[in-house]
């Protein structure tokens, strides 16, 4: 059965840091995976899709990698902004297609 | 096209009504996706579709759950004899997948959140 993990649950970082979240999932047969961005109470936005022969994708500040064999994902942001504070989560396809996700890690930028 | 739209984004009701919430996906979408949220946890899956066809159901949706996507468009999940372990937020989701593995982004809706009193 896949479970996906993200680490750390909670992170507050001054403006303008660099970033890291992790997220480990327990079968390497995955298809693809997401990220996601959502605010409080809100939908969740789309940040980044990696499919599982890729290493890496970029958007803006954002920069996903993925290692599939170790069964990780890092996301990491760039010069960290207030409007980044909301909640991160990863999400895996394998086996069946629906997404599997993580409880997610939620972020707090400090101006 | 404006993205996934959901309707209605809350809905209190008392304990024992039935609910009904509607998805509409992104036009063209050919797969859609329920989940479920509760606080603090990321979504759970109910169940997905493969245009018209409901391909997988999760067991957490129970007999009093059920889900239509008549004509392969919008989608309606209605919950019967709600309980108050329903309280949650229910999400919808779209992509434009073919038959095969998932290899295209997946598009969630705002979501309805439901509160049972």
């Amino acid at each position: 059965k896949q479970e996906v993990t993200q680490i750390p649950a909670a992170l507050s970082v001054p403006e303008g840091e660099n970033l890291v979240l992790n997220c480990s999932f327990t079968d390497s047969a995955i298809y693809n995976l997401q990220w996601f961005r959502q605010d409080p109470g809100k939908g969740l936005t789309s940040l980044l899709l990696i499919q599982s022969s890729q290493r890496e994708q970029t958007s803006g500040r954002l920069n996903a990698s993925l290692d599939k064999s170790s069964g990780r994902s890092t996301l990491y942001i760039a010069a960290s902004q207030p409007g980044d504070s909301a909640t991160y989560l990863c999400a895996v396809t394998s086996g069946t297609y629906k997404y599997i996700f993580g409880t997610g890690t939620r972020l707090k930028v400090l101006a | 096209d404006t993205g996934v739209s959901q309707d209605p984004r809350h809905k209190i009701t008392k304990r024992g009504q039935n609910v009904t919430f509607r998805c509409d996906p992104i036009s063209e979408h050919n797969r859609l996706y329920w989940y479920r949220q509760t606080l603090g946890q990321g979504p759970e899956f109910l169940t997905y579709f493969q245009n018209e066809a409901q391909l997988e159901k999760s067991r957490l949706l129970s007999d009093r759950f059920s889900a239509e996507r008549p004509k392969g468009s919008f989608s309606t999940l209605e919950i019967q004899r709600t309980e108050q372990g329903d309280s949650a937020m229910y999400l919808c989701a779209s992509s434009l997948d073919g038959t095969g593995p998932p290899d295209t982004e997946a598009f969630f809706g705002q979501g309805t959140r439901l509160t049972v009193v």
